[in-house]
């Protein structure tokens, strides 16, 4: 069965250093998701994105971060500065769109750890 | 602000009990989706509910959409050991694409 898939497993990186997370979506979708978890707290949504462009984004999601899907096949988060409140779990997630579009797949997520 | 609150936050019971675990929202949505999450890993996907009043059955859980489409439940049936885990509710009512998740009940099955 098709799967979202996620690297690195765990990302451990010094503060103010950048990090990319890296997703590949299941083949057919068209929408693409970011989502983070810190340590016991609830799925959080950072962003959407569809024909190469952000859908939406939370407040969560500010001008440190950012998206892009540089081939067909990839999609990854940016973090540019990152901050001790950044270490979380990120799950990637994506869906096949139209009615299905609220049916999203998630990755096994990327541990980072920001020190 | 959309909200979903789920109930209870934590349930342990016994091997073979029945239980039912909510989902609520003051807001309307397009659907609701529930998902079962492990330590460590991402949420996986259990059904989607898309019709007011709509029941979906998964073997032992069923699942059921308010009339409303405002909030939903989730009902196992003799629960086992294995059904152990964090279960999620998550629904987008923007017409967009910003799912929000709800914290989760966490449930403890005890052999």
């Amino acid at each position: 069965e098709p799967e979202v898939t996620q690297t690195p497993s765990h990302q451990v990186t010094q503060m103010g250093q950048e990090v990319i997370l890296r997703c590949v979506p299941i083949s057919n979708h068209l929408y693409f998701y970011w989502y983070r978890q810190i340590l016991g707290q609830k799925v959080e949504f950072l962003v959407s994105f569809y024909n190469n462009e952000i859908s939406e984004k939370s407040e969560i999601f500010d001008d440190q971060f950012s998206v892009e899907r540089p081939d067909g096949s990839n999609f990854t988060l940016k973090i540019r500065s990152t901050k001790l409140e950044d270490s979380a779990m990120y799950f990637c997630a994506s869906s096949e769109g139209g009615a299905l579009k609220e049916t999203q797949y998630f990755g096994p997520g990327t541990r980072l750890l920001v020190l | 602000t959309q909200l979903l609150e789920q109930s209870p936050q934590f349930l342990s019971i016994q091997e073979g009990e029945n239980l039912t675990v909510y989902c609520n929202s003051s807001s309307v949505f397009s659907s609701l989706q529930w998902y079962r999450q492990e330590p460590g890993e991402g949420p996986v996907l259990l059904v989607t509910v898309v019709t007011g009043g709509e029941v979906k059955k998964l073997k032992r859980l069923t699942f059921q959409f308010g009339d409303a489409r405002k909030d939903s439940s989730l009902h196992i049936t003799a629960a086992q050991p294995g059904d152990t885990g964090l279960y999620l509710c998550a629904g987008d009512n923007t017409g967009g694409f910003k799912t929000i998740f709800g914290a989760g009940t966490r449930l403890f099955v005890k052999a």
